[in-house]
């Protein structure tokens, strides 16, 4: 079976405190993407990151950093110095190469970040 | 750049009721889908759409239908609403189906049936 599980539901931290968020993914498949979306409160889905199975280097661009480890299925994102424009639902998302697009989301954690 | 363009954004109907989400893309591209989001479980796949013409079902497809005369447009179709078709309806969309193609999303439109 395939699942994406982000087990924290909601994070609060004060502002420029690092943050991470967890992603556990489950797939059988060899070859698949791993996603992070962004949803402001606006509501609109950003699309932070993609990285394929085969690329187990960890990416940092800002003050985002990702940590993927196959060795324990897990896609993390960890955000430096957090701002209040940080605060949002973030969600991981898991691609199939096999299928035809089809991404299977985690629940999402809501990040609060306070002043 | 207009991107992904849903209309309404939002629409509240009464249950058996029935409506149509637009969706519209001006980026040609190929591949075109629908999501719905419901508090506590992500995102989950209604159906999508790799060309015109061409239509197959997602997760979760029962009580909507879809249909892609034409590359720009993916609409998806409520025949009789539901009070369980509350939920935000996002459409996305991709140059091609290969998973490494980047997802545009849409802005959303948030459905109430009551």
């Amino acid at each position: 079976a395939q699942k994406v599980t982000q087990a924290q539901t909601e994070i609060s931290v004060v502002e420029k405190e690092d943050v991470t968020l967890d992603c556990v993914y489950e797939t059988r498949d060899t070859t698949y993407y791993l996603f992070w979306y962004k949803q402001p409160p606006s509501g609109e889905l950003v699309f932070l990151i993609r990285r394929n199975s085969f690329d187990e280097q960890n990416e940092i661009s800002g003050r985002y950093s990702w940590n993927f480890q196959k060795s324990t299925s897990s896609f993390n994102f960890t955000i430096t110095a957090s701002q209040v424009v940080d605060s949002a639902v973030y969600f991981c998302a898991l691609g199939l190469m096999d299928s035809s697009y089809k991404l299977i989301f985690g629940s999402g954690t809501r990040l609060l970040v306070r002043p | 750049n207009a991107g992904v363009t849903q209309t309404p954004k939002f629409q509240v109907l009464k249950t058996g009721q029935s409506m149509t989400l637009q969706c519209a893309q001006d980026m040609n591209h190929e591949y075109m889908s629908w999501y719905r989001q419901d508090p506590g479980m992500g995102l989950r796949l209604i159906h999508y759409s790799v060309g015109a013409g061409i239509t197959d079902q997602g997760e979760v497809p029962n009580g909507y239908n879809v249909s892609r005369s034409t590359t720009e447009d993916f609409p998806l179709r409520l025949l009789s609403a539901a009070p369980s078709q509350t939920s935000v309806y996002f459409c996305a969309s991709s140059y091609s189906g290969q998973i490494n193609s980047p997802l545009h999303f849409g802005n959303g439109t948030r459905l109430t049936v009551t």
